[in-house]
């Protein structure tokens, strides 16, 4: 119940592509859902978050969908750049508590 | 510039030995963390830390101690009782425990020879 599954393992698009990375969890008690990115040889970094009382948030060119009835969220990337090449993981976490769940995470890669 | 600073960025250790690594913040946060993270297993919570002088064990601790003197300093030790310690380590921290981002370190990479 402690788990989040993430899909795909991996994803290359083109330039200008939407990817689009699902999670999904059991446990009904996470109330924050954040999007980290990593770089090869770096640590994650936030990309955007969201809570469960918006299905959808923008920021720039990557969105978050959220759906609560199925227990899902996915990451969206518009325009798509090879900058973006990266590994993307989802977590979540219930407030108050201090476990991070984090998905295997989705290595993409993004063709010039 | 606010952060968290780990070293080595890389270490190689032969079996047997005891290895720390260290983890410096300077954003002020109350709750620090060490994650471990493998190929295809996302991130796993080895140790993490509310507070000064207190931590807690994470899923994975076995093989490995903390310390928390300092607000500011979470170091990591790899004992030689930790069977497969070759892997990336990353330090995190947050404002307090559960309450939203986590900011990462750059990681350190031990490779036992």
């Amino acid at each position: 119940q402690q788990q989040v599954k993430q899909s795909p393992q991996s994803l290359i698009v083109q330039k200008g592509g939407i990817p689009i990375i699902n999670c999904a969890y059991e446990n009904t008690a996470f109330d924050y859902f954040p999007w980290y990115q990593q770089f090869p040889g770096k640590g994650p970094a936030l990309l955007i978050a969201i809570r469960p009382d918006v299905s959808e948030k923008k920021e720039g060119r990557f969105t978050i969908s959220f759906n609560k009835s199925a227990k899902q969220f996915s990451l969206h990337i518009m325009d798509s750049q090879p900058g973006d090449s990266a590994t993307y993981f989802c977590a979540a976490l219930t407030s108050g508590t201090y476990k991070y769940i984090f998905g295997t995470g989705t290595r993409l890669k993004v063709l010039a | 510039d606010g952060g968290i600073t780990q070293s080595p960025k890389y270490l190689f250790r032969k079996e047997g030995q005891n290895v720390t690594l260290s983890c410096e913040q300077n954003l002020n946060h109350d709750a620090m963390y060490w994650y471990r993270q493998d190929p295809g297993q996302g991130l796993r919570l080895i140790y993490y830390s509310q507070i000064v002088n207190d931590f807690q064990k994470g899923d994975i601790a076995e093989g490995y101690s903390v310390s928390r003197e300092k607000k500011e300093s979470f170091p990591l030790t790899v004992t030689s009782a930790q069977k497969n310690p070759t892997a990336f380590y990353l330090c995190a921290s947050s404002k307090a425990a559960g309450t939203g981002e986590l900011f990462f370190g750059e990681g350190s990479r031990l490779t036992v020879l």
